[in-house]
């Protein structure tokens, strides 16, 4: 079975600061990990995705995340925080052959971004 | 490109009514999702079609049904509305079953229950 933790349900950071969005993930098998984010009252974006390839993954807006197995972590950064990364941002994850259609989310973290 | 469209977008019912969400994509993905969002509990899954023709439940299918009516729609139905089915349904659609190619979702239909 596989499941997020996302770590702090608010994450509040002035302009310009880093962003770090903290998930730990369980998984049985070798897991497939995402990153995605949500504007108000949109549906989700796809940020970054971890497939077993390279250990730090960049997507899009300048994000990146790194996986790290000794840790069961896959955390979400971005060295300057920008107004418009203001939004929640769900962490994901999936694999195996076991439960490969689902991904499983964590509760999310809403970042807002202080001026 | 129109990616996943969800109709409709916002949705009033009594409690005991029904309603049919749909969803329809035209990315020719082959697997498609129904989650619902509640606040501080994330997204959780109804129900997942993993190609046209098959159908299964998810983690919350309890008080819903679902239709895959062809390889573009999937629908979902709410036989009597209760106020716990008051949420955010997002429709989503992927690549292949296996969810490592990542999901595409529609902008969700705000539903609420009285």
């Amino acid at each position: 079975a596989q499941s997020v933790t996302q770590l702090g349900s608010h994450v509040s950071v002035s302009e310009g600061a880093l962003v770090l969005l903290r998930c730990n993930y369980s998984s049985s098998v070798p897991p497939y990990l995402f990153w995605y984010v949500q504007y108000p009252n949109q549906g989700l974006q796809l940020l970054l995705k971890y497939t077993s390839a390279a250990t730090l993954v960049k997507g899009i807006n300048g994000f990146e995340a790194e996986f790290k197995k000794s840790e069961t972590s896959f955390h979400l950064t971005k060295p300057s925080a920008h107004m418009s990364d203001a939004a929640e941002y769900f962490c994901a994850v999936t694999g195996g052959q076991t439960g490969a259609n689902n991904l499983f989310f964590g509760t999310g973290t809403r970042l807002t971004v202080i001026p | 490109n129109a990616g996943v469209t969800q109709t409709p977008k916002f949705q009033v019912l009594k409690t005991g009514q029904s309603m049919t969400l749909q969803c329809a994509q035209d990315m020719n993905h082959n697997s498609m999702y129904w989650y619902r969002q509640d606040p501080g509990m994330g997204l959780r899954l109804i129900y997942y079609s993993a190609s046209e023709g098959t159908t299964d439940k998810g983690e919350v299918p309890n008080g819903y049904n679902v239709s895959r009516l062809n390889k573009r729609e999937f629908s979902l139905r709410l036989e009597s509305a209760a106020p716990s089915q008051t949420s955010v349904y997002f429709c989503a659609s992927s690549v292949r079953d296996r969810a490592n190619y990542g999901y595409t979702f529609g902008s969700g239909t705000r539903l609420t229950v009285v």
